[in-house]
């Protein structure tokens, strides 16, 4: 199994721009979930889904947006990039919810200029 | 609201030595506990979790925590630290509306 996979693995974006972050998982799970990480601050949730079809907002939604149309695909989009979206994005799966372990993609890293 | 806290930006240890990676929790009802390790250009791997039972947990790499409902923590500990154990560790507790809230992290640098 791959797990969860996250492409791409480096972007620059210029102020306005727009891009969808992919993320794939091939564990079969229901939940999904996006996260940035800011230098010292530990793990934001974006947005998360608990099935194909559900998506739910989290901590930080604005400026994102998600779609669920597959259990294995959860894509992060980004309309209008700011600089304050500069971050490493973390997306993650798990089983039946978070009382379960959550298993994480590498990572991107996207830096807004 | 519920949410960790991991009062130290940094723990150094000598190599053999035991470690403690501290984590304070703040949660209505029964608290969902867990810690997680990030190695350099990573992403987060489950350690362990606290959800009910005994308070001494057991997980991944020879890591165990120590649930203590008087004192609201659930510090990481490992009897012989080693060098690969160098990384950035973050203690989470789920919340009442599912979502997992992380601490800021703590990065342990272990000596030869």
């Amino acid at each position: 199994n791959a797990g969860v996979t996250q492409t791409p693995k480096f972007r620059i974006l210029k102020i306005g721009q727009s891009m969808t972050l992919q993320c794939t998982q091939d564990m079969n799970h229901n939940y999904m979930y996006w996260y940035r990480q800011d230098p010292g601050m530990g793990l934001k949730l974006i947005y998360y889904s608990v099935g194909a079809g559900i998506t739910d907002k989290g901590e930080v939604p604005n400026g994102y947006n998600v779609s669920r149309s597959t259990t294995e695909d959860f894509p992060l989009r980004l309309e209008l990039a700011a600089p304050s979206q500069t971050s490493v994005y973390f997306c993650a799966s798990s089983d039946q919810g978070t009382v379960n372990e959550q298993f994480f993609g590498p990572g991107t890293r996207l830096t807004v200029l | 609201a519920q949410s960790v806290a991991q009062p130290e930006d940094q723990v150094n240890v000598a190599e053999g030595n035991p470690l403690t990676v501290k984590c304070t929790y703040s949660v209505s009802g029964n608290p969902y506990l867990f810690w997680y390790v990030q190695y350099p250009n990573r992403g987060l791997q489950f350690l362990l979790k606290y959800i009910t039972g005994d308070n001494l947990v057991k997980g991944s790499y020879g890591f165990e925590a120590e649930f203590n409902k008087s004192q609201t923590s659930f510090h990481l500990k490992k009897p012989s630290a080693l060098v690969s154990d160098s990384a950035l560790y973050f203690c989470a507790v789920r919340d009442m509306n599912s979502v997992m809230r992380f601490g800021a992290g703590t990065r342990l640098t272990v000596k030869p």
